[in-house]
């Protein structure tokens, strides 16, 4: 089944911090984000593994909540390159075969 | 490095033709991923290829189907074309493999946008 992200839209000025949710209605293993900018290729921007710590750098940072199956994007003191839209991937197991199904996006605008 | 190119940018075709869709994966790379991207439906899986084998594949019908070549290189075909695959195709290359390989992240190309009229 395909993740749910919310909010499926937000617009916040420079500076303002944002949260974008991804839940899953089954157990997952692994959660992926990746931001895409208008007319670009998506990028990777981390994994989240199951038993794993909270990952991040600098001003993005995300969590994985296994048992509530959900995982949480935060960008801190946003900046104008973070407009785009942002997906979640999940895994429900740790076999490689396994596909990654991503959510329908997050679509951010940063305004000055 | 060369990052992973599609061929061609854009496409239009009618309906009922066919169309072949290609990607050269990042050197090294053993790994190639598609994905159909439409407004509102995110990206949508369609099938995985890891060293000329399909490991995975989405719920898309018959008419989709695709292929890695030794060198990894991957080739997407649709067969009699519907108004509804319009969409921007997606292909991403991955080192692959097993165990925390399986787990390296997605490079993706730029796409290939199709226009079935």
């Amino acid at each position: 089944q395909q993740p749910v992200q919310s909010p499926q839209a937000v617009i916040l000025r420079e500076g303002e911090d944002a949260v974008i949710n991804c839940s899953s209605s089954k157990a997952l293993y692994s959660v992926h984000w990746y931001r895409q900018k208008h007319g670009e290729a998506p990028v990777f921007l981390m994994i989240l593994l199951k038993g794993g710590e909270q990952k991040g750098h600098e001003k993005i940072s995300a969590s994985f909540n296994e048992k509530k199956q959900q995982s949480s994007l935060y960008l801190t003191a946003s900046q104008l390159s973070y407009s785009g839209t942002y997906f979640c991937g999940t895994r429900g197991s740790n076999f490689g075969n396994e596909k990654l199904t991503f959510g329908t996006g997050t679509r951010l605008t940063i305004i000055p | 490095k060369a990052g992973v190119t599609q061929t061609p940018r854009y496409l239009i075709k009618t309906r009922g033709q066919q169309v072949t869709l290609s990607c050269s994966p990042i050197s090294g790379h053993r790994s190639v991923s598609w994905y159909q991207q439409t407004p509102g439906q995110g990206l949508q899986f369609l099938f995985e290829y890891f060293s000329e084998t399909q490991r995975n594949k989405g719920n898309f019908p018959g008419r989709f189907s695709g292929r890695q070549f030794s060198n990894s290189r991957s080739e997407m075909n649709v067969s009699t074309l519907e108004l509804g695959d319009s969409a921007l195709y997606l292909c991403a290359s991955s080192l692959g493999g097993f165990g925390l390989l399986s787990y390296s992240p997605l490079h993706f190309g730029n796409g290939t946008r199709l226009t079935v009229t």
